[in-house]
């Protein structure tokens, strides 16, 4: 079974702080995925990752960039949080088929 | 923003009742995809229909897709308490799932 995991399942950071998310899979998988969650819209698109050093934007990279050093880990940073990112944070990940394989997800809270 | 629109937001029936669902979206699309989520979790992979199917079964669940309409509906039969969760639909317009598009969802309460 593929498997997706998250760094933290909950997160809790002062205005300003700098935050790391990190994502990591264990099927060799290509693209990797994060997306945030809020209350009312649904799944948005942050980042996103092709190969290891590649990236590109998703709907929503303002506030956020991401690295990916190695195929299985795609972080997402935070550089300066504020409170409009407090929200929950998904990774993904595909490869080769068709669906994606979501880790358990971080609820970031940004006070 | 592409995002599909799912309705109801919300759905509370009991336990042995069918649960419908319905999702719209508004370009082509490859293949559209349900997915669902338990409380404070992560999404699981739920169904995959093709833009070239008009139905398809897993088990309890049964998914239509109307392209003309730009719609899809899932049903889940016989429903348990544990179906409790929320119900997304994606929009793949790629066929590689390489970015998908999620509706809003609906959250589905299955009491006993």
């Amino acid at each position: 079974d593929v498997k997706v995991t998250q760094s933290s399942r909950y997160l809790v950071k002062r205005t300003g702080e700098k935050v790391f998310l990190e994502c990591v899979q264990d099927m060799d998988h290509e693209n990797m995925f994060w997306y945030r969650q809020d209350p009312g819209l649904g799944l948005r698109l942050i980042y996103f990752s092709y190969d290891v050093k590649m990236k590109e934007k998703g709907d929503i990279p303002e506030g956020y960039s991401v690295s990916r050093e190695k195929k299985e880990r795609f972080s997402l940073i935070l550089e300066s949080a504020s409170t409009n990112q407090t929200s929950m944070y998904l990774c993904a990940s595909i490869g080769g088929r068709e669906t994606q394989y979501f880790g358990p997800g971080t609820r970031l809270l940004v006070l | 923003s592409q995002q599909g629109e799912e309705d109801p937001q919300a759905l509370s029936i009991q336990e042995g009742e069918n649960a419908t669902m319905n999702c719209s979206y508004k370009t082509s699309i490859n293949n559209l995809q349900w997915y669902r989520q338990n409380s404070g979790r992560g999404l699981v992979h739920l169904i995959l229909i093709r833009s070239n199917e008009r139905e398809k079964h897993s088990g309890r669940l049964r998914v239509t897709l109307d392209t003309s309409k730009k719609s899809s509906s899932l049903l889940i039969t016989a429903s348990r308490a544990a179906d409790t969760a929320s119900y997304f639909c994606a929009t793949d317009h790629t066929g590689t799932a390489s970015k998908l598009t999620f509706g809003t969802g609906t959250r589905l309460q299955v009491t006993l």
